[in-house]
């Protein structure tokens, strides 16, 4: 069974340059996830998706940064302008939410390692 | 806010020994705690705790959770360098989020 699948693997830019990554969630999964690591903060939680809508975008640093799913199967993050403290993986993840029933274990793309010179 | 601290921050340990990982939480409706192995890539799922004191085994992981205490152990017996890692701990309140705690490095030496 295919994972969840992230592109690009890396990203590298100049700061002021708008990045777009994006994800496809392992198939019949409704929820997705998105988030950020770096050395200093560990795991973020930026947004997250159900049935493909946003539920929480708390985690969202800024303007800069915005997320869409347009259908089940895609979700992009997009931050513009780029800058450099915006350097880190940022991972996707979904899992099946089956409300009373409880979540399912969430599972993670291999991420995109993003460099903003 | 939710909140996962996890403890040691790291560890180093020789082959063949026992290591216990700790995590404590604090989470508005608890519903579950989530273990989680990463390597160079992708977190990758190990355990979801929901019950307290019903150990979960995998091989030579296991863990436990205690409610009433707040806190969960996730145990690696007779170690092998495969499982130099992080260990992640996370746990899901109401909503479908994960909050994480920092993690803690497991380096296995021979």
């Amino acid at each position: 069974d295919a994972g969840v699948i992230q592109s690009p693997r890396h990203e590298v830019t100049e700061m002021g340059q708008e990045v777009t990554l994006r994800c496809k969630p392992i198939s019949g999964h409704n929820s997705l996830f998105w988030y950020r690591q770096t050395m200093m903060r560990g795991l973020e939680l930026l947004i997250y998706f159900n049935n493909n809508v946003p539920i929480d975008d708390s985690g969202m640093p800024e303007d800069r940064f915005s997320a869409k799913m347009p259908n089940a199967s895609f979700s992009t993050l997009k931050i513009q302008p780029s800058e450099p403290r915006d350097s880190a993986v940022y991972f996707c993840a979904s899992s099946l939410t089956t409300g009373g029933h409880g979540n399912q274990p969430q599972h993670f793309g291999d991420g995109t390692r993003l460099s903003i010179l | 806010e939710d909140k996962v601290v996890q403890s040691p921050l790291s560890l180093v340990v020789h082959e063949g020994d026992t290591v216990t990982l700790n995590c404590s939480y604090e989470v508005t409706n608890f519903r579950s705690l989530l273990w989680y192995k990463q390597e160079k890539k992708a977190p990758t799922f190990l355990f979801m705790l929901t019950s307290s004191g019903i150990e979960k085994k995998s091989g030579r992981l296991s863990s436990i959770l205690d409610k009433k205490e707040l806190f969960s152990i996730l145990n690696i017996t007779a170690t092998q360098t495969g499982d130099s890692a992080i260990y992640l701990c996370a746990v899901t309140g109401t909503a479908s989020k994960l909050t994480f705690g920092t993690g803690t490095r497991l380096q296995v030496t021979l």
